[in-house]
Parts: C-alpha cells; structure tokens; sequence
C-alpha cells in the first residue's frame, strides 16, 4: 500500500498569512502515460464529512475558493491556503488515488494565531 | 445539486452485522460509483472500497474481504454497505461518497459525500 505522510501535524496561522501543509507519498503517483498526479486534497471541520478541494494535485474543485493551490509532483506535494480566513479552520488530508487501496495522510490541523 | 443521504447512528454487539444505506439524489446514480470510507474516533479517513452503480462491480479493500458486501439498488438510486462480524476496532463514522469516474471506471476522487453514519460497536 502507498504510505501517504503530511507535515507539520497542526499549525497556527495569523489571518491573512498564508498556510502551506506538506504532504509526501511513499512512492511516486504520477502516471507518466498521461503525465498527471493522482493526488487529491480534502479539507474537514468538525462534525462534516471532507470536502473536496484539490485533484491532479492542482486542479482546483468548482467553487472552491483561489485562496487554495496545490502544487507538487511525484512523491511531494503542497496544499497552500494564500490568506487564511477564519472559515479555513479544519483539519485537511491528502489522498492518492493512483492505486487501490486509496489512502490518505493522518491530515493537517489549521487554526488561528 | 448532487446530495447523498445516509442512514441514521447504529449501536452494535460484537460480531452483530451492519447495513448502511446511501441515497442519491441530484445526478443519474449509474453514471457514477459509489466509494464506502470510514474514519475512526480521531483518526484519518480509511477507504473500504468501491461499487459501480453502473454494473455493480466492485473493488474492496483486502482487509475487509469477506466481511464487507456493497450493493446498488438502482430502482431506489440507493447504495448500501453491510459490514459482518463486527468489532470494537470497527467503530467509527461511516461515510458513503460518490466517485467521479464515469460508469464502470473507478478514479478515486470523491466529490460529493454523505453525511455520515455513527456506528459503535460495543458489548
């Protein structure tokens, strides 16, 4: 199975500072016949399921705020939150999809300085 | 818009079995698949695996093997996760999710996700 790792565990962000949570994946997940990372990212507040955010690594989902990137290639990527709004607080996980089973990261705590 | 509506908490012995149910709404249920993922008090979500509502296919993770059963009613547009052989260890919030590979193709990206079903195994 492919071990997905994040860092750090948690961070406090002051608003409008910008966030950035690493995630790495224990062996590459990009699929060179069509050049793409199979590499989502979800973000969960208490007591809701994850919302989608991010998939092939960049793509953002619609109607998600440009305040979220993502960027990363292989076995290393970034989630990037440009300017943190009390709304961003929740825990936010990776995921590969590049093989079965899928599995995501133990996920990123985001909260306010 | 796309709305997935699941069954509500279960309370569990050990070694009692659970179904979930899953209603879809707001899309043409076979033009997608259906994932299963849990997660535990704390902990990350785990992906158990997966259904086509298109032929009903399905792709389990190995450590649920021959304990877990997913089905699709496609009449009722509602997919349903039965767990056996139930153990502490397994519980946790159960979620159904729509997968947007098309038909008979299975992606992995969950775009849409059910709200939730407790299930807590305890004697």
């Amino acid at each position: 199975d492919i071990v997905m790792t994040q860092s750090p565990d948690s961070l406090a962000v002051s608003l409008g500072e910008r966030a950035t949570i690493n995630c790495k994946s224990s062996q590459s997940i990009l699929y060179s016949s069509n050049n793409k990372n199979y590499l989502a990212w979800y973000q969960q507040k208490p007591g809701q399921p994850p919302k989608l955010l991010i998939y092939w690594a960049s793509t953002r989902e619609s109607g998600v705020s440009d305040r979220f990137s993502g960027s990363g290639s292989g076995t290393d990527f970034t989630l990037t939150i440009s300017s943190l709004q009390a709304e961003d607080v929740a825990v936010y996980y990776c995921q590969q999809y590049y093989n079965t089973p899928f599995t995501f990261g133990p996920g990123t705590k985001v909260d306010i300085k | 818009q796309v709305q997935l509506v699941q069954s509500g908490v279960e309370v569990k012995k050990p070694g009692a079995s659970v179904k979930v149910s899953c209603k879809a709404s707001g899309y043409t249920f076979t033009s997608n698949g259906i994932s299963w993922v849990r997660q535990a008090p704390g902990e990350g979500p785990e992906w158990m695996g997966w259904i086509s509502a298109y032929n009903g296919k399905t792709n389990y993770v190995q450590k649920f093997q021959g304990r877990v059963t997913m089905t699709t009613d496609t009449s009722t547009r509602t997919a349903y996760m039965e767990l056996r052989s139930l153990r502490s260890d397994d519980t946790a919030v159960y979620y159904c999710a729509r997968d947007l590979g098309i038909e008979w193709e299975l992606l992995g990206i969950l775009d849409s996700w059910g709200q939730g079903t407790l299930v807590t195994v305890s004697s």
